[in-house]
């Protein structure tokens, strides 16, 4: 069955601190991507990877990097956490171009 | 970005009725749909896609109908259940960006027993 697993379901921090969210799939799935999610504007790709150590730039990467280390684990980094990025942030893989994604359960990160 | 949205935010229906969730997309060169559902506090999970050669899908108890001329998709579910209480959204993707998708804001389905 496919799983894709965070780290936390919620995290609280302050504002400056640096934050990192894991996301971890056990499919085997060559793409990954993090999106974060907004009441009435839907999820928005902030980064996505399509192998290990490659990253591309999604919608709206500014504040945040990202981290692929290892086939299975995607990382979201923000660097200095402000206010604004309160949201929920959800993490996805699929198995290749254009297939299906599956989600995490999400991180509920609120920046205090 | 690419606009897809839904024409109502919330959705109350009877148990046992079927239900209809539509979607609008701007994008002529969307080629690909997908309908996801989020149920409070998990993640959004896979229902059904469609791609654009076809006109209509079918799943368990879920139909999928694209309507190319209008850009419009809808998402019928059949004898509606209260498991079906969830946020609904398409999410389209467009034939030279393979690996985005863009995504709706959602419709909230409340089932009614």
């Amino acid at each position: 069955d496919v799983k894709v697993t965070q780290s936390s379901r919620y995290l609280v921090k302050r504002t400056g601190e640096k934050v990192f969210l894991e996301c971890v799939q056990d499919m085997d799935h060559e793409n990954m991507f993090w999106y974060r999610q907004d009441p009435g504007l839907g999820l928005r790709l902030i980064y996505f990877s399509y192998d290990v150590k490659m990253k591309e730039k999604g919608d709206i990467p500014e504040g945040y990097s990202v981290s692929r280390e290892k086939k299975e684990r995607f990382s979201l980094i923000l660097e200095s956490a402000s206010t604004n990025q309160t949201s929920m942030y959800l993490c996805a893989s699929s198995s290749g171009q254009r297939e299906t994604q599956y989600f995490g359960p999400g991180t509920r990160l609120l920046v205090l | 970005g690419e606009s897809v949205g839904l024409h109502l935010p919330t959705l109350s229906v009877q148990e046992g009725d079927n239900s209809i969730i539509n979607c609008a997309y701007s994008n002529s060169a969307s080629d690909y749909f997908i309908w996801y559902k989020q149920e409070s506090g998990k993640g959004p999970q896979f229902i059904i896609d469609i791609r654009s050669n076809m006109d209509k899908r079918q799943g368990q108890r879920v139909t999928v109908l694209l309507n190319k001329t209008v850009k419009h998709l809808s998402l019928q579910i059949a004898a509606t259940q209260p498991g079906d209480s969830a946020v609904y959204f398409c999410a389209e993707n467009i034939l030279y960006n393979f690996n985005k998708f863009y995504f709706g804001s959602g419709t909230k389905l409340n089932v009614k027993p």
